[in-house]
């Protein structure tokens, strides 16, 4: 079975520092990745995916993410944050496209001015 | 191109009662998928549906069922309410029909279970 770990439930930053949100998985299969933001009382937005095409996953916002198999790892980053990225953030793994997929149990992120 | 949306937004409910929400896809899509986002938590996969028949289901019992429509709409019932049925329930839909189709959420029906 798949699944992921997310570290940190809480992070804080300052506006125009680094975002780094951590995000490990395990799957007895090359996974699909994907990253979802969720604004207070609102649903699920895509922020990006790893399709097996390339490492390094640009997505909206900003936002990317970098695969790297030997780690397990598909962590989030942003190289400057921004007051509106303040939200909670969900790694999620399926093992085929349109399957299931398994969140991690989120990371809040806050923005400091 | 409409996109995924649910209805009602928030509904509260009593112990023992029954609850049904509602789901329209987003146009062009074919699939159906139901999370549970209890407080605090990250979603949990409750069911998928494609072409009306469930194809798929997480760790729930069957007092959760669900129905999927023609028109690919679907509805998430859910009998015998109790305390921790209290969520957010998600849907999300998608193409079934490609290697990697990306799931598109909704607004969410907010269910609070008195």
């Amino acid at each position: 079975a798949q699944s992921v770990t997310q570290l940190g439930s809480h992070v804080s930053v300052s506006e125009g520092a680094l975002v780094l949100l951590r995000c490990n998985y395990s799957s007895s299969v090359p996974p699909y990745l994907f990253w979802y933001v969720q604004y207070p009382n609102q649903g699920l937005q895509l922020l990006l995916k790893y399709t097996s095409a390339a490492t390094l996953v640009k997505g909206i916002n900003g936002f990317e993410a970098e695969f790297k198999k030997s780690e397990t790892s598909f962590h989030l980053t942003k190289p400057s944050a921004h007051m509106s990225d303040a939200a909670e953030y969900f790694c999620a793994v399926s093992l085929f496209g349109n399957e299931k997929l398994t969140f991690g149990t989120g990371t809040r992120l806050t923005i400091i001015p | 191109e409409t996109g995924v949306t649910q209805s009602p937004t928030h509904l509260i409910k009593t112990r023992g009662q029954q609850v049904t929400l509602r789901c329209s896809s987003q146009s062009g899509h074919n699939t159906v998928s139901w999370y549970q986002q209890a407080l605090g938590q990250g979603p949990q996969f409750i069911f998928q549906y494609y072409r009306e028949e469930e194809n798929g289901r997480g760790n729930f019992p069957p007092r959760f069922s669900g129905l999927q429509f023609p028109n690919y709409s679907s509805e998430l019932n859910v009998n015998a309410l109790e305390l921790d049925d209290s969520a957010l329930y998600l849907c999300a839909s998608s193409f079934q029909g490609a290697i990697l189709e990306t799931q598109y959420f909704g607004p969410g029906t907010r269910l609070l279970v008195l």
